[in-house]
C-alpha cells in the first residue's frame, strides 16, 4: 500500500535560514509520480512541483530544491533563504499510475518563517 | 478567472442538514476529485470521476455522494451531515494525457464547512 511520510510535524526557522521538509514514501509500484504542494494560511494548495519514479534527477527552482533518491524513497524539499512568505504547510504527496491515480498525502509540515 | 472553482467557500449547517458542495472547472480535464482535510490528517480521498460515466469510491466514502453532471462540474452531497463531516473540503482536476502535466492534480480553493 502506498504511504507517505512527513515526520516533521512543525519547523521554525528565522529568515534566511535554508530548511529542508523530509518526505520518506512507500509504494510497491515501479511507477508512480511524487510531488510537493504548498498550503499558505489563506488555504488554498498550491502545486509545486511533479516528479516521476524514472527521474531522479535533482530539481532547482529559483529559492526551491529537491532532492529525489529512490535508495532512500526520500523526496526532500529544501528552501534557501527562507522568507516570511514560505510561512505556510507543506504536503508531499505519490501516486502510483495506473490505478486511481490518486493522490495519496503525507500530513503536512507547518512552517514558520520568523523576520 | 480561476480554473477550479468550489461553491460555497464557507458553509454551517446543522445535523441531519442535506448539502451540496459544488466544483466546477475550465482546465478540460477528464478526471475530477474530492477531498477532505483535517487538522493533522492531510487530505483524504472521498471520491473520484474518470469521466461523466465513471464514478469511484475513495478511502471515506460512507455518508457522502456525488454526481458528475458534466465533464466540467463534479458535486458533493452529504445526505445527513453529521458533526464529524466539519473540515475543509477540496475538489481538484487532472488530465491523464497532458504530457509533461500528467497526473498533476489542481486544486479549487476549498470549502469550509462547519456541521454544529
Amino acid at each position: 500500500a502506498q504511504k507517505v511520510t512527513q515526520a516533521q510535524t512543525e519547523i521554525s526557522v528565522v529568515e534566511k535560514e535554508d530548511v529542508t521538509l523530509d518526505c520518506v514514501y512507500e509504494t510497491r509500484d515501479t511507477t508512480y509520480y511524487l510531488f510537493w504542494y504548498k498550503q499558505p494560511p489563506s488555504g488554498e494548495l498550491v502545486f509545486l512541483i511533479r516528479r516521476n519514479s524514472f527521474d531522479e534527477q535533482n530539481e532547482i527552482s529559483g529559492r526551491y530544491s529537491w532532492n529525489f533518491q529512490k535508495s532512500t524513497s526520500s523526496f526532500n524539499f529544501t528552501i534557501t533563504a527562507s522568507q516570511v512568505v514560505d510561512s505556510a504547510v507543506y504536503f508531499c504527496a505519490l501516486s502510483e499510475k495506473g490505478g486511481s491515480e490518486k493522490l495519496v498525502f503525507g500530513k503536512g509540515t507547518k512552517l514558520t518563517v520568523n523576520p | 478567472d480561476a480554473d477550479v472553482t468550489q461553491t460555497p467557500r464557507n458553509r454551517i449547517t446543522k445535523t441531519g442538514k442535506r448539502i451540496m458542495l459544488e466544483c466546477s472547472q475550465t482546465k478540460g480535464h477528464d478526471r475530477m476529485y474530492w477531498y477532505r482535510q483535517d487538522p493533522g490528517l492531510g487530505l483524504r480521498l472521498i471520491y473520484y470521476s474518470f469521466d461523466v460515466k465513471d464514478i469511484n469510491k475513495g478511502e471515506i466514502s460512507d455518508g457522502y455522494s456525488v454526481s458528475r453532471q458534466a465533464q466540467a462540474k463534479f458535486s458533493l452531497s452529504l445526505e445527513s451531515a453529521i458533526p464529524n463531516q466539519t473540515a475543509l473540503y477540496f475538489c481538484a482536476t487532472s488530465d491523464p494525457t497532458g504530457g509533461g502535466d500528467t497526473d498533476t492534480q489542481y486544486f479549487g480553493p476549498g470549502t469550509r464547512l462547519t456541521v454544529l
